[in-house]
Order: C-alpha cells, then structure tokens, then sequence
C-alpha cells in the first residue's frame, strides 16, 4: 500500500515550458486535491476532484489546469510556466469531504518544481 | 468566506508544554483538524474536533470551543523531533479543507 505517490519529486523548468505532475492514490479515495506551499503561505488548493471525470476550482486555479479520467490519478498541468509557479506542489486524497468524518487527508511526498 | 489566524512561530523548552492557538472565521463547519508538517516533509494528520472540548491522543491534545471560534493544539513532554509546522484547518463537509497559514515550533534544548 503506497498511499499517496507523487511524479515527479524534482522539476526544473524555463520560462514557457509546460510540463504535466502526475499523482496516484491507491486507497480508493473519491476526492482528490493538488495544493501549492510556499514560504509563510501555508497550503493553498488550486484545484480538485469530487470524483472521476470531475474537476473544481480551488483558491488559486489561475495558470493551472487539471484531468481526472482514471479514480486513482489527478494530473496537473502547467501550460505555460512562470516563475510565480516556483513551488513545492502537495497532492492529497480523502475517502469524503464528509459532515460527520474528520476528512482526513492523506499528501503526498510532494513535487519541488523551480522556474527559471 | 472562511479564513484561520495561527501564529507564525513559537518556540519552547525540550520537556515543557506548548499551546499553539487557531481562531477562525466561519459561517458554519464540522470541526477543526490540526495537521504536522516537519521540514522537507509532507503534512500528516494528527487530531480532530467535532464537538467542543478537549480531544487526547498521547502526548498530543486539542481543544474547540465553538462558542469563541478557537483551537489550540497543546504539545506535552516535549521532544526534539516536534520541532515541526502545525496547521489548523476547518472541514466544513462538502468542501474542501481549508487550511491555516501554519505555526512554525522550534523546541530547544
């Protein structure tokens, strides 16, 4: 059981160039979330997944796009990198979002990407 | 919307006793998670809140109070290998967690 894997760990880009992270849970978790960290701004999600074949915007979608066609992978992708999107990327799933769980969010290792 | 206050940083002695607060802003939620995050690493769960009070799992307990719309995570018997980030984030059932900006703890020696 590898929980939450996360390709690939490190990643760096030039100005304009796209690239695709790819995220694999194998708990069977419905819900799927990408969050970007950095320094002093805690975790912010930029998109997530309800489910296969569903996708919603986070807090901070601008410049990101997402695809969940298969239940255990949430792929993000960058079309047109920025150094803006230097980061550290954190994947995570749960089982729900539900009223009476504690929604537990299981991340993974994370994806260090640097723009240059 | 909904948004959460931490402080940015506390520091405490190897063996002693910290308290790490979360107020919140919310027009309504299901409880309060708090999560560690050690340097380099991924963030991991660690203690829920449903109803108001006091919840203990070891050396680690956290509290709500609705009433004040705080939390505190309290760290006893502190070690070392706790110096760590700890966010607070408010689950509010259909939507995603939202996350506190995190208190960095450094335990000293």
């Amino acid at each position: 059981n590898a929980g939450v894997t996360q390709t690939p760990k490190f990643r760096v880009l030039k100005t304009g160039q796209s690239m695709t992270l790819l995220c694999a849970q194998d708990m069977n978790h419905e819900y799927m979330y990408w969050y970007r960290q950095d320094p002093g701004m805690g975790l912010r999600l930029i998109h997530y997944s309800v489910g296969e074949g569903t996708t919603a915007k986070g807090e901070v979608p601008d410049g990101y796009n997402v695809s969940r066609l298969k239940k255990q992978n949430f792929l993000l992708g960058l079309e047109s990198a920025a150094p803006s999107q230097t980061s550290v990327y954190f994947c995570a799933s749960s089982s729900t979002t539900g009223k009476s769980s504690y929604n537990e969010q299981f991340f993974g290792p994370g994806t260090r990407l640097t723009v240059l | 919307g909904q948004s959460l206050e931490q402080p940015s940083e506390v520091t405490a002695v190897e063996g002693a006793i910290v308290q790490i607060n979360c107020t919140y802003q919310t027009s309504g939620f299901y409880g309060l998670s708090w999560y560690q995050q050690h340097d380099g690493g991924a963030p991991t769960f660690l203690s829920y809140n449903a109803l108001d009070g006091l919840e203990e799992t070891g050396r680690f307990s956290s509290f709500l109070s609705r009433s004040d719309s705080y939390g505190y995570l309290l760290l006893q018997e502190l070690q070392m290998k706790d110096s760590a980030s700890y966010f607070c984030a408010l689950n509010s059932g259909n939507t995603p967690l939202v996350f506190g900006k995190g208190t960095r703890l450094s335990v000293i020696a």
